[in-house]
């Protein structure tokens, strides 16, 4: 499979306990993004990185979220102090090139339930 | 700040049909302008895109959508739909802040649902 990959699949977490997905994107892809995706709403931009550098992430949701890609490939988002209101999808979408223009192909997404 | 609306929650068309779904945008500068689908399990699927160019785009599975600067919408078509094409389409805009390849900005989806 050569697609966009996400570990776990499912998540659930007690609340207060922090939790981290991983995404793997497709190889050689430079850019690579995370998204979250409540019910009823569309995908909602957190951060993403170009190569290792996380060039935007001024709208991860709070200081609890935090997201690394520390050799360029893959990379880990992280929810610390998990809240009810952090249960979502979490999506990882990744793309090739410099330009807004070329496609960014997603992952399945990792659903966390946070109870 | 950048905004889209998808005005129809959910749609309802039957097999064989035609099919228009809804996507206004607001941008402040010339958009990116993205449809994408989601069935259940599956990742989100780029159906087309607008850069430039000609207003009407044609995508994948049949679908087409034309780029109306002057309505700010970008409207997703298709002549005739399958049973296959019930899912979850998203209109988006982007880059984000305007420059670079920063993420999009999404609208809610609308739902669509394929009659017999």
């Amino acid at each position: 499979d050569t697609g966009v990959s996400q570990d776990p699949r499912h998540k659930i977490t007690k609340r207060g306990q922090n939790v981290t997905f991983r995404c793997d994107p497709i190889s050689e892809h430079n850019r690579l993004y995370w998204y979250r995706q409540t019910l009823g709403q569309g995908p909602e931009f957190l951060t993403y990185f170009q190569n290792e550098a996380q060039l935007e992430k001024s709208r991860l949701l709070s200081d609890r979220f935090s997201a690394e890609r520390p050799k360029g490939s893959f990379s880990t988002l992280e929810i610390q102090r998990t809240e009810q209101g952090d249960s979502a999808m979490y999506l990882c979408a990744s793309s090739f090139g410099q330009a807004v223009n070329t496609e960014a192909f997603f992952g399945q997404g990792t659903r966390l339930t946070v109870v | 700040a950048q905004s889209v609306t998808q005005p129809d929650i959910h749609i309802t068309v039957s097999e064989g049909a035609s099919l228009e779904l809804r996507c206004n945008y607001s941008y402040g500068a010339t958009p990116y302008l993205f449809w994408y689908v989601q069935s259940p399990g599956q990742g989100l699927q780029l159906l087309l895109k607008y850069f430039s160019g000609d207003t009407l785009v044609q995508g994948i599975k049949g679908f087409e959508a034309e780029f109306k600067r002057s309505q700010s919408s970008f409207n997703l078509r298709k002549p005739s739909v399958h049973w296959s094409d019930a899912a979850e389409y998203f209109c988006a805009v982007g880059p984000y802040s305007g420059g670079g390849a920063d993420g999009l900005t999404f609208g809610k989806g609308t739902h669509l649902i394929i009659q017999p």
